[in-house]
């Protein structure tokens, strides 16, 4: 079975780093790219950017350039989502998910989700 | 970015009626188009890519439509467990994808 498991849900404060990841297993992991999406509390879905996990090839949506650093270990088919200095306006869930290729992108499957909470 | 606009936002029918929610891309996508059924609590899941293909083991109530700027996803007989809210996906430029803001589905 094709999966992503995600860590889990993060309580950080304003100014701190984070790095939540993406497992995936039941196929090769630098056969597919992945993305990372956000969803902050009762909105809608974002799109952050994604990487090649083959070569960890990255693209970033520009309202997410600079803010958030994707990255990946093939050796252990994990992808990251990391900050260097956090904010309130942070606090979301934050969803990966597999896509085909570079030019093929619908999302299938999703991980099931990391809770990021940021608060003073 | 491209914009997608998807509408209505929310809508109440029920059991058995026929549902259709509609996205529009602020230029032409050609078909680059995916759906998604997010149920409360849950991550999304896929139904329909490239415009019209249903992802295997979607049921056939669903489907999805159009080209161009202009996009249709049905549901022709709308079940209890199709509560969740949908979204369109364009992916015309794979360095910028972008969604529609959603439609919350509710049974009358």
């Amino acid at each position: 079975e094709v999966q992503l498991v995600q860590s889990g849900a993060e309580v950080k404060k304003p100014g701190e780093s984070l790095r939540i990841s993406c497992k995936g297993s039941g196929y090769s992991f630098t056969s597919y790219w992945i993305s990372w999406v956000r969803q902050m509390p009762g909105k809608g879905l974002e799109w952050m950017g994604r990487i090649d996990p083959s070569d960890s090839y990255t693209n970033y949506s520009p309202s997410f350039q600079g803010h958030v650093t994707i990255s990946a270990d093939k050796s252990i088919s994990t992808a990251y989502l990391q900050w260097s200095s956090l904010k309130a306006s942070d606090t979301a869930m934050y969803y990966c998910a597999r896509h085909p290729g570079e030019l093929l992108n619908w999302f299938d499957p999703w991980g099931q989700g990391t809770l990021v909470t940021v608060s003073s | 970015d491209i914009q997608m606009t998807q509408s209505p936002s929310s809508l109440s029918a029920s059991v058995g009626d026929r549902v259709t929610i509609t996205c529009q891309a602020s230029q032409d996508i050609s078909n680059y188009l995916n759906w998604y059924q997010q149920k409360p609590g849950k991550a999304p899941k896929l139904l329909i890519y490239d415009a019209s293909n249903l992802e295997t083991g979607v049921p056939s109530r669903f489907s999805g439509s159009g080209s161009g700027t202009d996009f249709t996803f049905t549901i022709s007989s709308l079940q209890p467990e199709d509560i969740a809210t949908y979204y369109c996906q364009q992916y015309d430029n794979p360095r910028a994808l972008t969604f529609g803001g959603g439609t919350k589905v509710e049974i009358k």
